[in-house]
């Protein structure tokens, strides 16, 4: 079974301070990796992509894959209350016609 | 460009009783999914196409669900009978290309109810 884990939170930051998101997954024959963020209510919207290992940086957002550690990670810079969703990885495995697994969302609050 | 369009946003049934959900994908986009979200849980993939062809529907619960994609634009998902565990978003997600990553969209979603 490939699973792909994230904290639930909740993950709590003040206005300004830079927000960590950290997502994990069992096969590392995984190839893309994405971050969508959720709004209550809302669907999820793709805000990164990332297939390579490093960082690879998009304005406040930096996602950092390690792929002999099995994880991926969001970096928020400046975070603003606007900010504040459920954050979801999604993960495609090698030979599953580029279909998407998802953990189950960390929620992120920005206190203002 | 517009983006995945889908009908209704909510909808409210009783059990046992039928219901059935529209998509339109981006423009272009060969490649149409269906997700359940249930509260709390991340999108789980119902059905994958591409084009008017099934690539996986291995989660798709075929005693109740149904879906098709009819010339290779618009998928109509449905359920009948609807059972209460049927509760949660259901949404349509659609990819291109762009470069080697296969990046989906997704719709506004349907919330059902099930009574």
């Amino acid at each position: 079974q490939k699973e792909v884990e994230q904290n639930s939170g909740p993950l709590s930051v003040p206005e300004g301070a830079i927000a960590s998101l950290n997502c994990t997954y069992s096969d590392r024959g995984s190839q893309s990796f994405f971050w969508y963020r959720q709004y209550s209510g809302k669907s999820p919207e793709l805000i990164m992509s990332i297939y390579s290992n490093g960082d690879k940086e998009d304005g406040r957002f930096t996602a950092q894959l390690n792929k002999a550690s099995q994880y991926v990670s969001l970096l928020i810079r400046d975070s603003q209350p606007s900010d504040s969703a459920t954050y979801l990885c999604a993960v495609t495995w090698a030979g599953s016609a580029r279909q998407l697994t998802f953990g189950s969302g960390t929620q992120l609050t920005v206190l203002p | 460009e517009a983006g995945v369009a889908q009908s209704p946003r909510y909808k409210i049934i009783e059990k046992r009783q039928s219901v059935a959900f529209w998509c339109n994908p981006i423009s272009g986009h060969a490649t149409l999914y269906w997700y359940q979200q249930i509260l709390g849980q991340g999108p789980k993939l119902l059905i994958q196409f591409q084009n008017n062809g099934v690539v996986d529907d291995s989660q798709l619960p075929k005693d109740r669900f149904s879906a098709e994609r009819l010339k290779g634009v618009d998928s109509t998902l449905k359920i009948q009978p609807a059972k209460l565990e049927d509760s949660a978003v259901y949404l349509c997600a659609s990819s291109g290309i762009r470069g080697h990553i296969n990046e989906q969209f997704f719709g506004p979603g349907t919330r059902l109810t099930v009574l």
